[in-house]
């Protein structure tokens, strides 16, 4: 069964610092991976998503990266903002409608 | 754009008491899903539906029925509440495909059984 970890739960960074968040996933046999937002009280935003084939996916300051061998992905922040400030989730997909894994998250609060 | 619509946004039952969640999607997907958000568990697949006229079990079906109305529309219907479905519930939708290739989340709708 897939196993899916985020950490650290919870992280506190000073505004304009780059950032990582982890991701770490036990069956490196995924179709895809997906990084979301979510701010609190409301749904997930999708982020970026990867594809097993792909090593990285980027948009606008954020990176993604994959690496299946190692069961990691990482989603990289530059120059992080109070904006940036909520809980980033990734999900791991292992193929078939019901197979995705999300994690349960990192909760990233950007202080000005 | 819309994307995938929930309602209520809220709710709060008693025990034994039944209601059923609303979803709908404009963005032409086959398929939908419904999702519950827990403190410390993720996201957990309540049941899915693959495509128009589908639909079937996730990882906790117990205790909710759905209905796949048409290829807009899924609902999640709880017959007898209870206070271990105190929770926030999530629809997501994603284009035709084996699973997620893109999800699209609602925002969520937030139930207490007391």
């Amino acid at each position: 069964k897939q196993e899916v970890t985020q950490i650290p739960a919870a992280l506190s960074v000073p505004e304009g610092e780059n950032l990582v968040l982890n991701c770490s996933f036990t069956d490196s046999a995924i179709y895809n991976l997906q990084w979301f937002r979510q701010d609190p009280g409301k749904g997930l935003t999708s982020l970026l998503l990867i594809q097993s084939s792909q090593r990285e996916q980027t948009s606008g300051r954020l990176n993604a990266s994959l690496d299946k061998s190692s069961g990691r992905s990482t989603l990289y922040i530059a120059a992080s903002q109070p904006g940036d400030s909520a809980t980033y989730l990734c999900a791991a997909h292992s193929g078939g409608y019901q197979k995705v894994t999300f994690g349960t998250g990192t909760k990233l609060q950007v202080i000005p | 754009n819309a994307g995938v619509t929930q309602t209520p946004k809220f709710q709060v039952l008693k025990t034994g008491q039944s209601m059923t969640l609303q979803c709908a999607q404009d963005m032409n997907h086959n398929s939908m899903y419904w999702y519950r958000q827990d403190p410390g568990m993720g996201l957990r697949l309540i049941y899915y539906s693959a495509s128009e006229g589908t639909t079937d079990k996730g990882e906790v079906p117990n205790g909710y029925n759905v209905s796949r109305l048409n290829k807009r529309e899924f609902s999640l219907r709880l017959e007898s509440a209870a206070p271990s479905q105190t929770s926030v519930y999530f629809c997501a939708s994603s284009p035709p495909g084996q699973g997620s290739l893109g999800y699209t989340f609602g925002s969520g709708t937030r139930l207490t059984v007391v």
